[in-house]
């Protein structure tokens, strides 16, 4: 267990729906990453937040809307999605300092898009 | 722009035995972190090692440990005494350092690696 938790375990959804991924870390970190793991390929960086601003935007398609209210929570919102969106979605945190370079990763949420 | 390659998409090994998993990686950085993360059948991504390219030993954790080659942009991870429990898949990772506020990960594709009884 490294204290970040991801909800839904599992999702299914159609692509007219609208559903939310949830993350929450308490370890203290004040950066908090989503990633998206598909087969065969390389994570893929998708959004990063420091102090709950924005600092990284991977070029993610505008159905995917993240939010961060808090150091603590990460939210990533979903609508209108494709097949081709269907993965699993990693959450991770870091810490300040000289421990920065260490992401903690939550379980992931396994969304597949009908 | 750096990029991540692990050469071996699957490799077995018998119980109590060791394993090497092989990395390279491209970078025109000479300051970096490599990593290597462990995902098990649980999905969560658990680090197992962490190197910095400025230190010249490499790095050990109990039964884990590297070779690292920066001239050769080499980065392979050494399991000793393997157990079932290592089961998983193997991510190596790349993080330039002085990332500052986006401390943003490259990964490869993995290795799955399964320790037979």
């Amino acid at each position: 267990e490294t204290g970040v938790t991801q909800t839904p375990r599992h999702l299914v959804m159609g692509m007219t729906n609208k559903k939310s991924l949830k993350c929450e870390q308490h370890l203290g970190h004040n950066a908090m990453y989503w990633y998206k793991q598909s087969a065969k390929k390389p994570l893929e960086l998708m959004f990063v937040y420091n102090f709950k601003e924005q600092t990284e935007n991977n070029s993610v398609p505008s159905r995917f809307s993240p939010e961060c209210p808090n150091s603590s929570h990460l939210f990533l919102h979903l609508h209108t999605l494709q097949p081709e969106d269907s993965a699993l979605y990693l959450c991770a945190s870091s810490p300040r300092g000289q421990g920065a370079n260490i992401q903690y990763f939550g379980a992931g949420t396994r969304l597949s898009v009908l | 722009a750096q990029t991540v390659t692990q050469s071996q998409p699957e490799m077995s090994v018998q119980e109590a035995e060791t394993v090497t998993l092989s990395c390279t990686y491209d970078t025109s950085e000479n300051n970096y972190y490599l990593f290597w993360y462990k995902q098990p059948p649980s999905r969560q991504m658990i680090l197992v090692i962490r190197q910095e390219a400025y230190k010249q030993q490499n790095a050990t954790e109990n039964r884990f440990s590297v070779n690292f080659q920066k001239a050769a942009k080499s980065f392979s991870l050494k399991i000793s005494d393997s157990q079932l429990g290592d089961t998983a898949m193997y991510f190596c990772a790349f993080m330039k350092h002085g990332s500052g506020a986006t401390n943003k990960l490259i990964f490869g594709t993995g290795t799955l690696l399964a320790v037979q009884p």
